[in-house]
This record gives C-alpha cells, structure tokens and sequence, in this order.
C-alpha cells in the first residue's frame, strides 16, 4: 500500500524558514517523479514543485522559485521542501505526492502538513 | 500560464441525478505528440487530501466508480456523475500538467438537492 506521510509543518514567523520531510513507501521512490502542493484555508489547490527521479530537473511555480528549493533522498524514501523567506501568503496545508507513470496523474496524496506563517 | 477556469461554483443535485462540471482552458491541452489530453479531475471531501479520478480527460483511474466519466479535448472538458450519490458531496477540481505550472481549475462543490 502506497502511504506518503508529511511532517514539519507548524507556526513560523515571516521571514523564517522551515524544512518539510515526506516519507514514502508501498512503491519504488527511485521510479517516480515526486510533487507538492499546497492549499490556503478554505482555498483552491496550487502546485508548488516537481523533482525527477534522480533530482536532476525540477520545477517550481513562480511564487515559490528562489524561496523553496524541492530535494529527495532516494537512499531514504523521502521527499523535502526547504522553504526559505516564509510569507504569510505561504500559509497552507502542504501535500506530498507521487506522480504516476504516464499522464503526469498524480495518483497518490499524502494527508498534508499545515504550515502557518504568522507573527 | 495556462489558466483554466470550472463552471459552475456550485451545484446541487438531487440524489440518483446527473452532474455536470465544465471545465475550460486558455489553450489546448491536447499533446500532439501522443494526441493526448493532458487534463486530470479530483475529488476533495472535507479534511481529505485529493483523490484522483480521471485523467487524459477521460481514462479512469483504477477503483474509481463507473458513474464518474471525463470527457473533451483541447480546450473543453466535462466532468459527469451520471446519478449522484450521498457519497460524492465534494470538491471536484479539474488540473492541466500540459505545461509548468501546473494549473487547477477553482474548484466546483457538489452538494444534494
């Protein structure tokens, strides 16, 4: 069973900066491209950053690039999101999750882990 | 940015009924390289994460009901429950991976009449 588990997410001051961690398992990380997403309280989706499989490419939405860097650790099964100069427009639930293998479908979502930047 | 835009907000149907999500973006999705649509929908119910439930616009994914289908290409897309049930109150949001960024639709809630 795939299962994506989030953690680090909790109150930061603006201008701080946070690490999240995904743990991965159920599936061949090395094989996957991997995500996150995020999501203001009562908003929308927003796609945040996609990593390759071996880290070689990634690729961020606009509002994040120079802020957030996407990393993963294959040796470890997990994804991460350093997030840098925190905005309390950043605030969200952020959601790991795994892109699946043709269609760029993203097929599995973690629960998600609440990030809120607030002085 | 391809931006892409859901109608309605909301709607309410009655239990056994149809549903009906469009959704639209400001240029075509459609991959001529493998003439696919690079469009996806999901279902979010409160304090859940996502679920995917259909993506090249139309292929559904594995363990997802028969009553849920996709259909458009291009620029036009059609999410449909053909008869409601208690358990698809939700979100559905539609998402083009065309192009970077990865762009979602606002979001329709689907609530019974």
């Amino acid at each position: 069973e795939v299962q994506l588990v989030e953690s680090g997410g909790r109150l930061i001051q603006p201008g701080g900066s946070l690490r999240l961690s995904c743990a991965a398992s159920g599936f061949t990380f090395t094989n996957y491209w991997m995500t996150w997403f995020r999501q203001a309280p009562g908003k929308g989706l927003e796609w945040v950053a996609n990593i390759k499989q071996d880290g070689s490419v990634k690729f961020y939405v606009d509002s994040v690039r120079g802020r957030f860097t996407i990393s993963r650790d294959n040796a470890k099964n997990s994804l991460y999101l350093q997030m840098d100069s925190l905005r309390a427009e950043d605030t969200a639930v952020y959601y790991c999750a795994k892109v699946g293998d043709y269609g760029w479908k993203v097929d599995y979502w973690g629960q998600g882990t609440l990030v809120t930047v607030s002085s | 940015d391809i931006v892409v835009t859901q109608s309605p907000d909301s709607l309410a149907v009655s239990l056994g009924e149809r549903a009906t999500i469009n959704c639209k973006s400001s240029q075509s999705v459609l991959q001529n390289s493998d003439n696919k649509n690079y469009l996806a929908w999901y279902q979010q119910k409160p304090g859940q994460p996502p679920k995917l439930l259909i993506y090249w616009a139309s292929t559904r994914e594995s363990g997802v009901p028969d009553r849920f289908s996709g259909s458009g290409s291009g620029t036009a897309f059609t999410l449909t429950i053909s008869s409601l049930q208690a358990e698809d109150v939700a979100v559905y949001y539609c998402q083009q991976s065309y192009s970077s960024p990865w762009t979602f639709g606002q979001g329709t809630k689907v609530e019974i009449k």
